[in-house]
């Protein structure tokens, strides 16, 4: 069935560096990829999508690229905030069939002034 | 309301109690899903509605677990009979049609 991995956290990293959290997938046909974000007390918000090969989803400066060759979605982002703090979910919708969401199982990531 | 609601945030019940949680979708949006959160986990599927039809309950984890959605809005997931490991967060999201789901934030249901 499908399946999503991402790396596990949590990831500290201090204000204005790079991040890069990666996530693969296993899944048939051509998926569509998501990410996801958890702020502290809130629920899971959008935070960028991709539905084809190639497509690269950005928002708020993280940017995430459908990579088919490598079954990657990787999140990157160039500057963090202390405000990105959060957990971050991968997820894949599959292009037929259940339309439910396949989840990763978060990457908590923690921003330091 | 301009989100997905949920309702109770917070469920306490003693073992063997029934409970029912309680989705508000968007308004408009014809699909509705329900997820169980594991705490440290990811969300996973339980079933997923169009209009009022429940077109997949696969991840229902056992026959105490039921879904409704009468009238193609409001959803209700029903659980009979608690146990300790039901205890999670209770996540619902809608969608208009193959859009992006929108979710609620969540019942964090304890067992004791």
């Amino acid at each position: 069935g499908d399946s999503v991995t991402q790396m596990e956290g949590p990831v500290t990293l201090s204000e204005e560096a790079f991040l890069t959290i990666n996530c693969t997938y296993t899944a048939t046909g051509y998926p569509s990829l998501f990410w996801y974000v958890q702020y502290p007390g809130e629920g899971l918000q959008l935070l960028l999508k991709a539905t084809k090969a190639d497509d690269k989803g950005s928002n708020k400066g993280f940017e995430a690229t459908y990579r088919k060759e490598t079954t990657s979605f990787h999140l990157e982002k160039g500057s963090v905030q202390v405000s990105d703090s959060a957990v971050y979910f991968c997820a894949l919708s599959p292009d037929t069939g259940r339309r439910a969401l396949t989840f990763g199982s978060g990457t908590r990531l923690q921003v330091q002034p | 309301g301009a989100g997905v609601s949920q309702s109770p945030r917070y469920k306490v019940a003693k073992r063997g109690q029934d409970v029912a949680l309680r989705c508000d979708p968007i308004s408009g949006h014809v699909s509705l899903f329900w997820y169980q959160q594991a705490l440290g986990q990811g969300p996973e599927f339980l079933t997923y509605f169009q209009n009022e039809a429940q077109l997949d309950k696969s991840g229902l984890p056992s026959d105490r677990f039921f879904a409704e959605r009468p009238e193609g809005s409001v959803s209700t997931l029903k659980i009979q009979r608690t146990q300790q490991e039901d205890s999670a967060v209770y996540l619902c999201a809608s969608s208009f049609d193959r859009g992006p789901a929108f979710f609620g934030q969540g019942t964090r249901l304890t067992v004791v």
